[in-house]
């Protein structure tokens, strides 16, 4: 089976830096997605890491330790519409996606 | 805009009652995966079909069943409903190199009464 951890809540403020952290147990892997979701809307996908190190992606970026069963998503320069909830999820060993709880940022001004 | 379709949007119903929630997939994408998110669960699978055949299942209820059509859209039937049904149905595709990223549609939001 498949079990990930994630902080329920975060709080930063504009213009901060954030980072959130997802910790998985899994059969199996093959890759490690995060994903955004705005409350009532559809989640969209953010970034994909399936080597262990740092994906850059403008102001987001994700880093995976598969020894560690361990990443991170940092959000840079935060924006008042980074608000949403960061959903962290692991492809086993089929296509199947198993996502996390998720993490709810409120970014403040 | 995703490019994944479902429909309706909204579906308010009463308990022991059945509904059929439907998905278009993007143009070229075969496979089809539903999800359902509730407040305190987050996304959980519910099943995965590959261009007709279903592929994987998971926590999917016996009175839920799904299905694809050879025109690739897929349909998500609920029966014998009850309060706890009450959720958002996300369908979702993916391309066929098969990445893993996944293309969700709006969701379908289901209110049982």
């Amino acid at each position: 089976g498949q079990n990930i951890d994630q902080p329920t809540e975060m709080t930063a403020t504009e213009g901060a830096i954030v980072q959130i952290n997802c910790t998985y147990q899994t059969s199996g892997f093959n890759g490690l997605f995060w994903y955004q979701q705005h409350a009532g809307e559809a989640p969209t996908f953010l970034s994909y890491n399936v080597l262990d190190g740092l994906e850059e992606k403008g102001r987001f970026s994700s880093f995976l330790s598969r020894s560690k069963g361990y990443s991170y998503l940092l959000l840079k320069e935060l924006q008042m519409k980074d608000s949403a909830s960061y959903l962290c999820a692991v492809r086993g060993g089929y296509s199947t996606l198993t996502f996390g709880k998720g993490t709810m940022l409120l970014v403040s001004p | 805009d995703s490019g994944v379709t479902q429909t309706p949007k909204h579906l308010i119903t009463a308990t022991g009652q059945r509904v059929t929630l439907r998905c278009s997939p993007r143009s070229g994408d075969l496979s089809v995966y539903w999800y359902q998110q509730s407040l305190d669960q987050g996304l959980q699978f519910l099943i995965h079909y590959y261009n007709g055949e279903e592929r994987a299942k998971g926590n999917i209820l016996e009175r839920f069943s799904a299905q694809q059509f050879p025109d690739l859209h897929s349909e998500l039937n609920l029966s014998s409903l009850e309060l706890g049904d009450s959720a958002l149905y996300f369908c979702a595709s993916s391309e066929p190199a098969n990445t893993g990223e996944l293309f969700f549609g709006e969701g379908s939001r289901l209110t049982v009464l």
